[in-house]
């Protein structure tokens, strides 16, 4: 069984950047994939920020963006705020037509 | 806008079954795919299943794969989870979220606010 990895953790200080990563325990992500990433404050339901590797969703602020680093998919965040401390997951496409989401990252803004 | 409303869960015994609906309005339901996505009590999210948009294609995860059967309305709107043989790993805030369009590779992009089931004696 596929596991697609993420960090556990990250901290970040306001205005700072911050890339989180989303790989596979086996191979490298590509655009193949469709990595999509969401956003999910306690007791909500996730928040779709980008999909297809670097599509924004409508009304998702220019500081959030998505691409290929090496062999991850990448969520970059530039100029963090304070109400960017969320938790922050992947999901990629398997190509047997199954979904996998990675085990999300809690990032702190402090 | 696009509203998914979630409805049927509830507390449960091990081994009984259940059905979830999510009812959907603010699009053409019958041109999207729709996916189920749970999430256990302070766990991370977990995509369980998905549906294309005229219901001949249907893909599920592993854990629930033989127990769970999704399918979808397209005459009320509605997409289905029908969740059998339930056990106490099953527990989890239910989602169900459109794609971005109508086969199962594509990717959730609207959610609903989700439906909590308990299995527990």
């Amino acid at each position: 069984q596929t596991v697609v990895t993420q960090e556990p953790s990250f901290s970040v200080s306001p205005g700072g950047t911050v890339t989180l990563t989303c790989g596979l325990s086996s191979g490298s992500v590509s655009t193949s994939y469709y990595p999509s990433w969401y956003q999910q404050t306690p007791g909500q339901a996730p928040r779709t920020l980008i999909y297809s590797t670097n599509t924004r969703s409508s009304g998702v602020p220019d500081r959030f963006s998505g691409s290929i680093l090496g062999n991850k998919a990448a969520l970059t965040i530039t100029g963090a705020q304070a109400d960017d401390e969320s938790d922050y997951y992947c999901v990629l496409y398997m190509s047997s037509g199954i979904w996998v989401f990675g085990g999300g990252t809690k990032l702190t803004v402090l | 806008q696009v509203q998914l409303v979630e409805s049927g869960g509830g507390v449960v015994q091990p081994g009984r079954s259940l059905r979830l609906s999510c009812a959907a309005s603010g699009f053409t339901f019958s041109t999207y795919a729709m996916h189920w996505v749970r999430q256990a009590p302070g766990k991370g999210l977990e995509w369980v299943a998905v549906l294309s948009y005229d219901g001949n294609n249907k893909y599920y995860a592993d854990s629930v794969k033989g127990r769970f059967t999704i399918s979808r309305d397209n005459s009320k709107n509605t997409l289905y989870l029908q969740m059998n043989s339930l056990r106490a790993e099953d527990t989890a805030v239910y989602y169900c979220a459109r794609a971005y369009s109508s086969g199962t590779y594509y990717y959730p992009t609207h959610w609903g606010q989700g439906t909590l089931v308990t299995v527990s004696s």
